[in-house]
This record gives structure tokens, C-alpha cells and sequence, in this order.
């Protein structure tokens, strides 16, 4: 059975730090998603990762993969408050169902 | 990418009753998924809807309390039967392109059973 953990789970940090969350998963997929979900709002796709290696950039955030670790990061560079939110690793073990880490929930103080 | 929408937006309903939400998407998909988010937790999917053949249950989820049907490529329907307070959740109804491997979700359903 697949299973996905991310952490951690809570993380408050001021901004203009940098931190990264981590998502593990248990068995071999081929797709790895983060998403981002705001408070009472539905989820945001930020990135798709499907290969060994990949690096995806979009403004402050970077994920990347590491398939033989099974093993994806989110870096947040220069954090700004505007980032804060929860955000979800999934993972496709095939047939395009997804698997969901169980979230870490962001705070960024000014 | 795909637009989602999904009727109701939200409802409070009555413990015992059913509920039916409907997902519509703006272009023809293969494969549609509903997804519960219980308050405060990640996601699980409940089930796959097959265009022309029977949803496809995950473990823990049966057909006789969440039927599902997929009449055609851009629309869906979860019902949520006899419901109990446990049932107060987000539902969402999710899907994949076939051409990028994106996989959006729509605004989701907040039901709340009293």
C-alpha cells in the first residue's frame, strides 16, 4: 500500500527565511504533484514532477525529485507572507489516482 | 486546463437524508475522481467515475452509501446516502488531462450533517 508522509506538518517562519518541506513515499510511482490550498478554498496545482532529477521553479517556490529516494522537496526561498497556506505532496501510483501526503500547514509572520 | 464546477457549493443537511453533487468539467475527460477531505485533514479518494461502466471504489468506500454516476465525458454525479455527522466533509470531484498529466480539482462541496 502506498503510503505518502510529508513534514513537517506545522511550520511558522518570518519571512524573508528559507525552508523546505519534504514529501517521502513508500513505493515507485511515475508522477509526484504539490498542491496549495488557502483556508475554505479548493486545491491549487502548483507543480508536476514525473522524472528522476526534476527541478521545477515558479517564483519563490522550487520542487524537485528524487525518484530512488523516493523522495520530493519544496524549497521556499525569501518567504513572504503572501505564501501562507497549506500545501499537499500526492503521488499517482498509476491510473491516475493520487495518493496524498497529509499537508503542512504554512504560517509566514512578518 | 480544465474548469470545474461542482453544485452545491455547500449544504447542512439532515442526518438520514441523501445528498447528490454534481461536477461539471468544460471539456471531455476520461477519467473523473471524487476525492473527501474530512476538517482539518488531507485528502482520500473515495472513487473513480468510468464513463460508461461501473465508479471503481477504493478500500473503505462501498456503492450503496456513495453511488456514483458518469452519464458522459464532461459530468458526474456523487451521492452521499443516509448521511451521519461522520459524513461532514469537503467533497471534490478532480480531473486529469490526458495530454499534460495535470490533475485539477474543482471548488469542492462542504456538506455539514446535523
Amino acid at each position: 500500500e502506498l503510503k505518502v508522509e510529508q513534514n513537517p506538518l506545522f511550520l511558522s517562519m518570518q519571512e524573508g527565511k528559507n525552508y523546505t518541506i519534504y514529501c517521502n513515499y513508500s513505493t515507485t510511482s511515475d508522477r509526484l504533484y504539490w498542491y496549495r490550498q488557502d483556508p475554505g478554498k479548493s486545491l491549487e496545482s502548483l507543480f508536476v514532477l514525473l522524472s528522476n532529477g526534476a527541478v521545477k521553479q515558479e517564483g519563490r517556490l522550487m520542487a524537485s525529485l528524487d525518484t530512488k529516494a523516493r523522495l520530493s522537496t519544496l524549497h521556499i526561498t525569501a518567504a513572504v507572507h503572501d505564501l501562507s497556506a497549506t500545501y499537499f505532496c500526492a503521488v499517482g501510483p498509476g491510473a491516475q489516482k493520487l495518493v496524498f501526503g497529509q499537508g503542512t500547514r504554512l504560517t509566514i509572520n512578518p | 486546463s480544465a474548469v470545474i464546477s461542482q453544485k452545491p457549493s455547500r449544504d447542512i443537511c439532515q442526518r438520514g437524508t441523501s445528498l447528490t453533487i454534481q461536477c461539471q468539467v468544460d471539456s471531455q475527460v476520461t477519467m473523473m475522481f471524487w476525492y473527501r477531505q474530512q476538517p482539518g485533514q488531507s485528502l482520500t479518494l473515495i472513487a473513480t467515475a468510468n464513463q460508461g461502466s461501473e465508479a471503481t471504489y477504493e478500500s473503505g468506500f462501498v456503492i450503496d452509501k456513495f453511488p456514483i454516476s458518469r452519464p458522459n465525458l464532461t459530468f458526474s454525479t456523487l451521492t452521499v446516502s443516509n448521511m451521519s455527522p461522520e459524513d461532514s466533509s469537503i467533497y471534490l470531484c478532480s480531473v486529469v488531462s490526458d495530454s499534460s498529466y495535470e490533475q485539477y480539482f474543482g471548488p469542492g462541496t462542504r456538506l455539514t450533517v446535523t
